[in-house]
């Protein structure tokens, strides 16, 4: 157990719905990351929060956006789903920015879009 | 941008036997971290071994291992005395040393364990 909680585990929704997808990183760590596993894009890097900001984008498009809290558990928002939105949706996390630190995985949510 | 390729999709090992997982990777750093992590049939995603760029020593953990090669951009993994256990999908990923470090993966390799 990484300490990373991520809920719901599977979320089956229809085209053109929206969702959100909940992390609460480990207990201290201020940096939550967002990861998305596809068969067709592989694990891609999404979205960075650091203590409630964001920090770094990667690959997301705009129907998704994300947030973190001031209880630093974060959200990341699905919306306009299309069949290719099917995935697995990881969070990390990790203590800090910089420096040698780990990044945490939680056990994923897995989105299926029908 | 960083890039990071694993060229082979499967393999296999027989139990009990050593298996080499190859990853090249390519960058303009000169310090960063690499990593090997591991996807078994649950999909939690599980750190393997983290190696340092600066540190010339190559990482291992218990039957885990690495063969870094800064120069030639390469790292990869062997597992010695393969179990049953190790079957899953394995990727090699890269990370800045920077405050906005993703983690940059590879396509990912499926090893499967023979008994």
């Amino acid at each position: 157990d990484s300490g990373v909680t991520q809920t719901p585990k599977h979320l089956i929704t229809a085209t053109g719905q929206r969702v959100t997808l909940r992390c609460s990183p480990r207990s201290g760590d201020l940096s939550v990351y967002w990861y998305q596993q596809s068969l067709d894009q592989g694990l891609q890097f999404l979205i960075q929060y650091y203590n409630g900001e964001e920090r770094a984008k990667g690959n997301i498009l705009e129907r998704f956006s994300a947030q973190q809290f001031p209880d630093l558990h974060s959200e990341l928002n699905l919306s306009s789903l299309e069949l290719g939105d099917s995935a697995l949706y990881f969070c990390a996390s990790s203590e800090s920015l910089a420096g040698s630190y780990e990044q945490y995985f939680g056990p994923g949510t897995r989105l299926t879009v029908t | 941008a960083q890039t990071v390729t694993q060229s082979q999709p499967e393999m296999s090992v027989q139990e009990a036997e050593t298996v080499t997982l190859s990853c090249t990777y390519d960058t303009s750093e000169s310090d960063y971290y690499l990593f090997w992590y591991k996807q078994p049939p649950s999909r939690q995603m599980i750190l393997v071994i983290r190696q340092e760029a600066y540190k010339q020593q190559n990482a291992t953990e218990n039957r885990f291992s690495v063969n870094f090669q800064k120069a030639a951009k390469s790292f990869s993994l062997k597992i010695s005395d393969s179990q049953l256990g190790d079957a899953a999908m394995y990727f090699c990923a890269y990370r800045d040393t920077g405050a906005n470090s993703k983690l940059t993966f590879g396509k990912g390799i499926t090893l499967s364990v023979r008994p």
